[in-house]
């Protein structure tokens, strides 16, 4: 059973072009949702993470939407750029457990 | 410095053996994590240690034992390795306690390879 469910499964983007990445979640007591991004051969960072009591966080380029009623959440890369070429993870934990739920990935691919 | 560091990075060894991946943390953090990551990419939590105490032990297999001589190692020792064995296993630490930050931070990996 998935418990966090991602799409698309590879992206690929022009260089300067809008990246959008998908997330749903089943289990409403999860109360963190981060972002990692892995390049190839290395391993996961933390690129950004967001609570359920915010609807939007932007560091950057780089903003998560929040849909709480939905238990949907989204990346987007703005100005996307060859270099945000990597897989991208979204998560949900339940802070008081400490589990981190990946979503099975989406490897994004930009352009030039 | 690097913060969580992993040996080997390259592990190839045929069925039957039994290996050991060392990892190490130079945060200060006081939990530490073992992840699974498998051919398609998808990342599993294996098992996370807090204190040197064990608090997650995900459905893996008892060939997998993880050791934490102190809060800043976690070794993991596999037992009678499988084909199925094969991945790439992450560590990770993160900080709880009374100041705690959610982020997870991995060390570089080691890819495991069973012939």
């Amino acid at each position: 059973q998935q418990q966090v469910k991602q799409s698309p499964q590879s992206l690929i983007v022009q260089k300067g072009g809008i990246s959008i990445i998908n997330c749903a979640y089943e289990n409403t007591a999860f109360d963190y949702f981060p972002w990692y991004q892995q390049f190839p051969g290395k391993g996961p960072a933390l690129l950004i993470a967001i609570r359920p009591d915010v609807s939007e966080k932007k560091e950057g380029r780089f903003t998560i939407s929040f849909n709480k009623s939905a238990k949907q959440f989204s990346l987007h890369i703005m100005d996307s750029q060859p270099g945000d070429s990597a897989t991208y993870f979204c998560a949900a934990m339940k802070t008081s457990y400490d589990k981190v739920i990946f979503g099975p990935g989406t490897s994004l691919s930009v352009i030039p | 410095d690097t913060a969580v560091s992993q040996t080997p990075k390259y592990l190839v060894t045929q069925m039957g053996n039994d290996k050991s991946i060392k990892c190490e943390q130079n945060l200060g953090h006081d939990t530490m994590y073992w992840y699974k990551q498998d051919s398609k990419k998808f990342l599993k939590i294996m098992f996370s240690y807090n204190n040197k105490e064990l608090i997650i032990n995900e459905t893996v297999p008892n060939r997998f034992s993880p050791k934490s001589p102190d809060k800043a190692h976690l070794n993991l020792h596999i037992n009678s390795l499988e084909l199925g064995d094969s991945a790439v296993y992450f560590c990770a630490s993160s900080q709880h306690g009374l100041v705690a930050s959610y982020e997870q931070y991995f060390g570089p990996g080691t890819r495991l390879t069973v012939t």
